[in-house]
């Protein structure tokens, strides 16, 4: 079944580590995004790419870096994660121009 | 950068009635738009997407568009107590899709 997936689902992380959270998609689309999401907020775009070897930046500045080896992978990192990073992050994918597609979020918590 | 602007709620309406749900954007030039609902907790998923003037209809839900006047709505017709949920609004702008806050919105039984 076509679909798209982020783990882990939940993680909590201390100060100063650095995290990779993972986003895979089996819909074979070109576009992908990482939206940063705050309980009861609106979302906010901070990556995405149109295919391989392709990243830009969104609308949200972000520590965070993210790369496309592969078509159907997304990974975001932190280098260091610090509190304010807590937040839920959401992968999504998409043909081009047309709707996206959510994986479930990755809810982060730093302490 | 386009904006998109929705009441934050929250919409309160008994069950079985009518939910209207607005959106206006800033940008005449948009071209698509889309209608996602999100359970708290939960990421959004697609409920309608409307390209052209006029209404779309899919079950008990209906999405406007009216280009001129630059907004979008959602009807949800027979409003059950699962349809409480955060509505949002999206466009699509150079590719990406842009969001509104989203509106909040309860359906009593």
């Amino acid at each position: 079944e076509a679909d798209i997936y982020q783990t882990p689902r939940y993680l909590v992380i201390g100060t100063g580590k650095k995290i990779t959270l993972e986003c895979s998609q089996t819909m074979g689309h070109d576009k992908m995004y990482w939206y940063q999401q705050d309980p009861g907020m609106e979302l906010h775009l901070i990556h995405y790419s149109y295919g391989v070897n392709s990243t830009e930046k969104g609308d949200l500045s972000s520590e965070s870096t993210v790369s496309r080896i592969r078509t159907e992978h997304f990974p975001l990192t932190l280098e260091s994660a610090r509190p304010s990073h807590t937040s839920q992050y959401l992968c999504a994918s998409s043909e081009l121009g047309l709707e996206a597609f959510f994986g479930q979020g990755t809810r982060l918590t730093v302490v | 950068q386009k904006e998109v602007e929705q009441n934050s709620g929250p919409l309160s309406v008994p069950e079985g009635a009518i939910a209207s749900l607005n959106c206006t954007y800033s940008d005449r030039g948009s071209q698509s738009f889309f209608w996602y609902r999100q359970y708290s907790g939960k990421s959004p998923e697609l409920i309608m997407f409307i390209y052209s003037n006029g209404d779309k209809e899919d079950g008990r839900f209906t999405a406007q568009l009216n280009k001129a006047s630059q907004y979008v709505s959602l009807l949800i017709r027979d409003s059950q107590p699962s349809d409480s949920a955060t509505y949002l609004c999206a466009l699509l702008d150079q590719g990406n899709l842009i969001f509104g806050k989203g509106t909040k919105l309860s359906v009593k039984p």
